[in-house]
């Protein structure tokens, strides 16, 4: 498939390494907050999310941690694995506003 | 559950020509917004539609369009197409965002590309 974007931030870790993934986001308004996993080839996919009146929120080897004070969200991966490189979105939302803010994308690579 | 469907997958049209894009979201959403990305500009916000009205609309010309039918299919159309229109564009659904935000799943996306 083609690439995401030819000009992202690139993270490069090794297997089993942790990740993590950084996100300013724009909008001291948005109360909620996504991150989507994207492959190459494929849309957008939904890997976790958290309301603005958490700080912190667990998946399945995946945390999300938002820090409204300075505006910025991030995505720890524990135990990277090669099916996890990827582009890697943070999105925002204000709730009511019907409409969902991406950031620019981060690339992760995993190295085996 | 199928997920959310986007035709046709790929489109290569000529300038100046009109395309009209597909979206299939999940059953019972009623929520779908569309999406253009391209790698200059990452994935930016096109419309989002309910119960088939339009509640917010992004930067775009009015070259962009967009509708939903009663059974929430979106279709979104692009008049008058330009080179820079060349774009992943995706379609994506979810439950209800009139109370509460809830994530979005999206389609494969339309690839179209102008010459």
């Amino acid at each position: 498939g083609e690439s995401v974007g030819l000009h992202l931030p690139t993270l490069s870790v090794q297997e089993g390494d942790n990740s993590i993934i950084n996100c300013a986001y724009s909008n001291s308004a948005s109360d909620y907050f996504i991150w989507y996993k994207q492959e190459s080839g494929k849309g957008p996919q939904f890997i976790i999310d958290i309301r603005s009146n958490m700080d912190k929120r667990q998946g399945q080897r995946v945390t999300v941690l938002l820090n409204k004070t300075v505006k910025h969200l991030s995505l720890q991966i524990a135990a990277t694995q090669p099916g996890d490189s990827a582009v890697y979105f943070c999105a925002e939302t204000v709730r009511g506003g019907f409409k969902t803010i991406f950031g620019a994308g981060t690339r992760l690579f995993v190295k085996a | 559950k199928a997920g959310v469907t986007q035709t046709p997958r790929y489109l290569i049209k000529t300038r100046g020509q009109q395309v009209t894009l597909s979206c299939s979201p999940i059953s019972g959403h009623r929520s779908v917004s569309w999406y253009q990305q391209t790698p200059g500009q990452g994935l930016q916000f096109l419309f989002e539609y309910f119960s088939e009205t339009q509640r917010n609309k992004g930067n775009f010309p009015g070259r962009f369009s967009g509708r939903q039918f009663s059974n929430s299919r979106s279709e979104m159309n692009v008049s008058t197409l330009e080179l820079g229109d060349s774009a992943l564009y995706l379609c994506a659904s979810s439950l209800d965002s009139s109370v509460l935000n809830t994530e979005a799943f999206f389609g494969q996306g339309t690839r179209l590309t102008v010459v």
